[in-house]
Order: C-alpha cells, then structure tokens, then sequence
C-alpha cells in the first residue's frame, strides 16, 4: 500500500537536545511537507520541498531544519533552537502535477520535551 | 495573520441531522478549497474540495458551498453520523497542486447516536 510513514509516533527529548522526525513516502510524490500542529491552532507550515535537494522554509521554519537527499525521504530535525517544540508534527506529500486531492498526510509524530 | 478561519471550534449534532462546518478566508487570491477530516493522533485525510469557478460541489453525504463575494465556504454532511465526529479543517490555495495549503484552526464536531 502506497502511503508516508512518519516515525516515531510518539518523541521525548529533553531540553536542549537535537531530534530528528522520520517521514518515507512510496507514493512518487515530488513535493513534501512538514506542517506543525498546536492546540486551538491550525496546521502551520514549517518546512517544503519541491524536488530532490532543494527546499524552502515555510512560515515558522525558525529552530528547524531539513533535507531532501532522496525523493522518498524528508527527515526535520528539531534543534534545541527552537523554543517551544512541543506539538504534534505531520509530514504530507502531494504529486506536482495533480495536486486535485490537496495532500497525503502520515500519522504524525507527538514530539514532548521533557 | 489567520488568512483561514474556522470559528467554531465545536459542534454538536444529533444523528440523522444535517451537520455544517464553516470556514471564512481573507486572502482573494486564494482559488482552491479542501476540507479535511482528522481522527486523534492520526493525519488529516482528504475528504472534498472545489475550485473558484464552482460554488457547490457534491460528494455522496458531503457538499461544500463557496460563496466568493463572502470569502466563505461551509461544508454540509447529511445525514450525520457517529463516524463523523472528528476535526474537520477547511483549507485554501491560490490554484490547485499549489506548494501552500493554507489552513484553518479546525471545528471538532461530534454526532450523538
């Protein structure tokens, strides 16, 4: 089955440590994303890619960083920059040219500082 | 700036009754509109979307309606049910395939058997 898998569900780190989210797509989808979701807000964009090692901050991309080495992968580090990294992250994928159905999103990753 | 945005962040609604969502926008560049539907720790998934030139679009219980000149949209479910309860965001674009949804804050609705 075609999909993106986000791992870990579920991430403690504790302050002042690097962390690193996991999102693998098979779905041939050239353009990923890294959205951030927090309590009575709605999903804020952190991080995109259009294509193989290229990349572009999104909105709140201040205390992240990416990389985009293969076309199925889009790992976001979470670095001890970032002042508030408690949240519920998702990654979403979305074919560059039939983007009718909006994005794929994975299950998403609960990432707590501790 | 919230250029989506949901304010209801709740609903309730018996079974069997007609559920409606609704999302205003702010940006009239935006051309492109999706609602999503999330269950707890899980993703969003795709449920329905309509493109500007449309102002209503029907899919088996759901209809979404677009009303530019109001920059609203609202999403109906007829006949609810208890697989409904969810958050459902409402989501727009400057055209379809765009590389930024952007989204709104979410209604959590909930159907009562």
């Amino acid at each position: 089955d075609g999909g993106i898998t986000q791992s870990p569900k579920y991430l403690f780190r504790k302050e002042g440590q690097n962390v690193t989210l996991s999102c693998e797509q098979n779905l041939n989808h050239d353009a990923m994303y890294w959205y951030r979701q927090d309590p009575g807000q709605g999903l804020r964009l952190i991080y995109y890619s259009q294509i193989v090692n290229d990349f572009q901050k999104g909105d709140i991309a201040e205390g992240y960083s990416v990389s985009r080495e293969k076309k199925e992968s889009f790992p976001l580090t979470v670095t001890s920059a970032q002042k508030n990294p408690t949240a519920f992250y998702l990654c979403a994928s979305n074919p560059e040219d039939d983007g009718d159905y909006g994005y794929t999103f994975g299950s998403g990753t609960r990432l707590t500082v501790v | 700036d919230q250029q989506v945005k949901q304010n209801s962040p709740s609903l309730s609604v018996q079974e069997g009754r007609i559920s409606i969502l609704n999302c205003d926008y702010t940006n009239s560049m935006f051309d492109y509109f999706l609602w999503y539907k999330k269950y707890p720790a899980e993703g969003p998934t795709f449920l329905i979307s309509i493109s500007s030139i449309k102002d209503k679009n029907e899919d088996g219980r759901f209809t979404v309606f677009l009303n530019k000149s109001a920059k609203h949209l609202s999403l109906h479910i007829v006949p609810s049910q208890p697989g409904d309860s969810a958050v459902y965001f409402c989501a727009a674009s400057e055209e379809s395939g765009a590389n930024n949804l952007f989204f709104g804050t979410g209604t959590r609705l909930t159907v009562i058997p």
